[in-house]
């Protein structure tokens, strides 16, 4: 059974637009959120987080809303750059009495930023 | 900071063969993790560890043992490969005071 769930395989904007990557998670235990970037060959990289006590966390051109009612976050890059071409992975901290470091992944989603 | 490594980068295996993915980072970090990337499946955890001497199992465990004998090293052993063992297997460490893990580049395994 899926945790956490990125619905839309794949995303393609133009580059200077918006984009939204959307994942959707069934525990409500979860406390902590993280999105990873993820380039061909290579590991995937920390992008950004937020915390259950928080509906937003800003960084950048990237922001991360969480809304804790509909077991929805989303990523929102602005301006998309050519750059931002990546799998973006969204991640739960498995719940517990403390961190553990287990990490819940969704499935991903391809972004593709067309010049 | 090498960060995290993991060494092979590749490897081919006939059905029933073992072999060992190493993996070591420098960043003294407590927590280590192994996950295996496969298409349309995200990454999914194998086996995780909370410190030297303490390991424990992941979603997706069997046909995989570890050990943790030093805070640096978090080898991933595959007792009898089989195909479906062919993946992307990355591994991971962090800390107590962190949610976020630092990923090593991964091992892309090939079992025929």
């Amino acid at each position: 059974d899926q945790q956490v769930k990125q619905n839309s395989p794949s995303l393609s904007v133009q580059e200077g637009r918006i984009s939204i990557l959307n994942c959707d998670y069934t525990n409500s235990m979860f406390d902590y959120f993280l999105w990873y970037k993820k380039y061909p060959a290579e590991g995937p990289t920390f992008l950004i987080s937020i915390s259950s006590i928080k509906d937003k966390n800003e960084d950048g051109r990237f922001t991360v809303f969480l809304n804790k009612s509909a077991k929805h976050l989303s990523l929102h890059i602005v301006p998309s750059q050519p750059g931002d071409s990546a799998v973006y992975f969204c991640a739960a901290s498995d719940p517990g009495s403390s961190n553990t470091g287990k990490l819940i992944f969704g499935q991903g989603t391809t972004l593709q930023v067309k010049p | 900071n090498a960060g995290v490594t993991q060494t092979p980068k590749f490897q081919v295996l006939k059905t029933g063969q073992s072999m060992t993915l190493q993996c070591a980072q420098d960043m003294n970090h407590e927590y280590m993790s192994w996950y295996r990337q496969d298409p349309g499946m995200g990454l999914r955890l194998i086996h995780y560890s909370v410190g030297a001497g303490i390991t424990d199992q992941g979603e997706v465990p069997n046909g995989y043992n570890v050990s943790r004998s030093t805070t640096e090293d978090f080898p991933l052993r595959l007792l009898s490969a089989a195909p479906s063992q062919t993946s992307v297997y990355f591994c991971a460490s962090s800390s107590p005071e962190i949610y976020e893990q630092y990923f090593g580049p991964g091992t892309r395994l090939t079992v025929t």
